[in-house]
């Protein structure tokens, strides 16, 4: 069975500081891997996606996200945080439905 | 390409009563997703659709609830006899296929059971 976990519930951080957000995964498979924000009360935006294409992703909003197989990890990073950053983030597997990890709530501090 | 887009956005309800909520996906996705998500969690699977076929259910999909896409393309989700229990949101998406294809989701529907 496919899982994600997420490392932290809450990620605090100043503005224009390095954001890192941890993902690990658990795949018989070589995985396709997500990350979602999801701004209050509003549905989920897709960051970026791992399909095997290349181990760094970048995606929209200065985000990128490097998969390592070795060490069963997907983390998000951003080399500096802005404050319209904060917000919930996800990630996911996917087997045909998306698998979510329990989000981490990223506060940006000025 | 209007996106995903769910009706009705807010609901509240009273126990016991049947609820029912729509999802008009991107116009060219075959494929059809609802999940719903609790306070502080993660989205969680309930069921998907691949055309007008319902092609899987979760565990969590109990028989107080049903999901229908009679012409492959709208979908309905009904809960019947509402619980406490069921206040959630309930998040749609659609996507072109599977595997590596995104899934786009919906604005969502925040149901509150009384």
């Amino acid at each position: 069975a496919q899982s994600v976990t997420q490392l932290g519930s809450h990620v605090s951080v100043s503005e224009g500081a390095l954001v890192l957000l941890r993902c690990n995964y658990s795949s018989s498979v070589p995985p396709y891997l997500f990350w979602y924000v999801q701004y209050p009360n509003q549905g989920l935006q897709l960051l970026l996606k791992y399909t095997s294409a290349a181990t760094l992703v970048k995606g929209i909003n200065g985000f990128e996200a490097e998969f390592k197989k070795s060490e069963t990890s997907f983390h998000l990073t951003k080399p500096s945080a802005h404050m319209r950053d904060a917000a919930e983030y996800f990630c996911a597997v996917r087997a045909d439905k998306l698998i979510f990890g329990t989000g981490t709530r990223l506060q940006v501090f000025p | 390409d209007t996106g995903v887009s769910q009706d009705p956005r807010h609901k509240i309800t009273k126990r016991g009563q049947n609820v029912t909520f729509r999802c008009d996906p991107i116009s060219e996705h075959n494929r059809l997703y609802w999940y719903r998500q609790t306070l502080g969690q993660g989205p969680e699977f309930l069921t998907y659709f691949q055309n007008e076929a319902q092609l899987e259910k979760s565990r969590l999909l109990s028989d107080r609830f049903s999901a229908e896409r009679p012409k492959g393309s709208f979908s309905t989700l009904e809960i019947q006899r509402t619980e406490q229990g069921d206040s959630a949101m309930y998040l749609c998406a659609s996507s072109f296929g599977g595997g590596a294809e995104t899934q786009y989701f919906g604005p969502g529907t925040r149901l509150l059971v009384l």
